[in-house]
């Protein structure tokens, strides 16, 4: 069964960095992901894609403060420089066989 | 610029019903599968359904066969999600999505949501 798993919740200080992990259900380390970010009272936005190769693509007007990288079955979301506006909930996603698949969020707060 | 405005959400009784409308532009909609994904109040996304570009395939969550039909219009570039027997647990924020590219489900352009409200 494909799964999604990320921690629920994360924090970093402002102006530091800070890595987003979802992680593949056994079976599925081969999979991309898509990372989105939903901050408060807001609806989700693409963040990129990132590849098992560990490649990644950021979506139009992403700033490259974001960026992503995998290991073995985790893909990883990295925000630099972080700030306020990066305070939300991160959300991977993944597809195959017909299915789409949310990893349950990470809230990112900013100290 | 490309855009996604869904409309139809509100408040209605359970085992009611209610149609959603996503309103699409800025690209040609009838090329591309679209997606329902629904947000309950402090929950996370969730997956609702799918459909192919010319209406032909669908896919639903488990959860909600047989109560959620999608539909779609080419000529007046718009998607449907008709609700019926509708339950307290269905009170969410829906989205309409555009998937990247014609062949995946790599979600990349959302709608700004429609609430439903299911209560008595």
């Amino acid at each position: 069964q494909l799964v999604l798993t990320q921690s629920p919740s994360a924090s970093a200080s402002l102006g530091a960095s800070v890595k987003l992990t979802c992680t593949l259900s056994s079976g599925h380390s081969n999979y991309a992901i898509a990372w989105h970010r939903q901050q408060p009272e807001k609806g989700p936005r693409y963040l990129m894609k990132v590849n098992s190769d560990a490649s990644h693509i950021r979506g139009d007007g992403i700033p490259d403060r974001f960026s992503g990288s995998s290991s073995g079955a985790e893909r990883y979301l990295t925000i630099s420089r972080l700030q306020s506006e990066d305070e939300a909930d991160y959300y991977c996603q993944t597809w195959g066989g017909g299915i789409v698949v949310f990893g349950g969020g990470t809230r990112l707060t900013v100290l | 610029e490309v855009q996604l405005v869904e409309s139809g959400g509100g408040l209605v009784q359970p085992g009611g019903s209610l149609r959603l409308s996503c309103s699409a532009s800025g690209f040609t909609f009838s090329s591309f599968a679209m997606h329902w994904v629904r947000q309950a109040p402090g929950k996370g996304l969730e997956y609702v359904s799918v459909i192919g570009s010319t209406g032909g395939s669908t896919y639903y969550a488990d959860s909600l066969k047989g109560r959620f039909t999608i539909s779609r219009d080419n000529s007046k570039n718009t998607l449907y999600l008709q609700m019926t027997s509708l339950r307290t647990d269905d009170t969410a924020v829906y989205y309409c999505v555009k998937p990247a590219s014609y062949s995946s489900s790599l979600l990349e352009i959302w709608g700004q949501g429609t609430t439903v409200t299911v209560s008595s």
